[in-house]
């Protein structure tokens, strides 16, 4: 059984750019949550997919979107870039909307 | 939504036993409560998860009390392999699937 997987593990943009991350999620999970983490802070919640559909959104503007795949993967689109986008962006799986979560190893990304 | 409040840090000293409280006044009906341990560079990983009175699996123990408006992780007989950040996770389908985390509680455990 593979473990939850994010790609690419690092990347720097410029600012006003797009940026598309990846994840693939545990086996037998179908919800997959993303959350952004500033260097010394807690996890911060940007929104979570179940079954393909947005299940909760945290307080990120329209600019973070993303997507659910049929095989549960996702993504997560970041629009204009900004220097405050600068953090390591984690996504976790879970076999439903509310169990454990398996976080990836995250995608540090760097504005510039 | 609700909100946590953990300690912003806490020693110890290897063979103790910790417990990390965590105040979530605000919790809704239906929110759990989760506890996961970070080290640095690695995302989270999940320690346990309630909903009221005590949990226990083969690292911890949760103690929720009857009102939820706190919760306690105990980790008994820590190692210095236990030091890390340990956060407090609220959320459920009452607080629109916001999943709420605590700013994190680093733990240093000494020899």
């Amino acid at each position: 059984e593979t473990g939850v997987t994010q790609s690419p593990t690092h990347l720097i943009k410029t600012r006003g750019q797009q940026v598309t991350l990846r994840c693939s999620s545990q086996s037998g999970h179908n919800t997959v949550s993303w959350y952004q983490q500033a260097l010394g802070q807690g996890p911060q919640f940007i929104f979570q997919y179940y079954r393909e559909e947005e299940n909760g959104r945290g307080n990120f503007p329209p600019r973070f979107s993303g997507l659910q795949f049929p095989n549960y993967s996702s993504e997560l689109n970041v629009n204009a870039l900004e220097l405050d986008d600068s953090a390591l962006y984690l996504c976790a799986s879970s076999r439903d909307r509310f169990y454990e979560q398996y976080f990836g190893p995250g995608t540090r990304l760097t504005v510039t | 939504l609700a909100k946590t409040t953990q300690p912003i840090s806490m020693d110890s000293y290897e063979g103790q036993e910790v417990n990390i409280t965590c105040s979530h006044n605000n919790i809704a009906t239906n929110d759990y409560i989760t506890w996961y341990q970070q080290f640095p560079s690695q995302g989270p990983r999940f320690i346990i998860q309630g909903y009221k009175t005590k949990v226990t699996n083969e690292v911890a123990s949760l103690f929720i009390p009857a009102d939820r408006k706190s919760s306690t992780l105990s980790l008994p007989r820590v190692s210095l392999s236990d030091t890390a950040v340990y956060y407090c996770l609220v959320g459920g389908m009452d607080s629109n699937y916001q999943l709420i985390w605590g700013a994190g509680t680093k733990l240093i455990i000494k020899p």
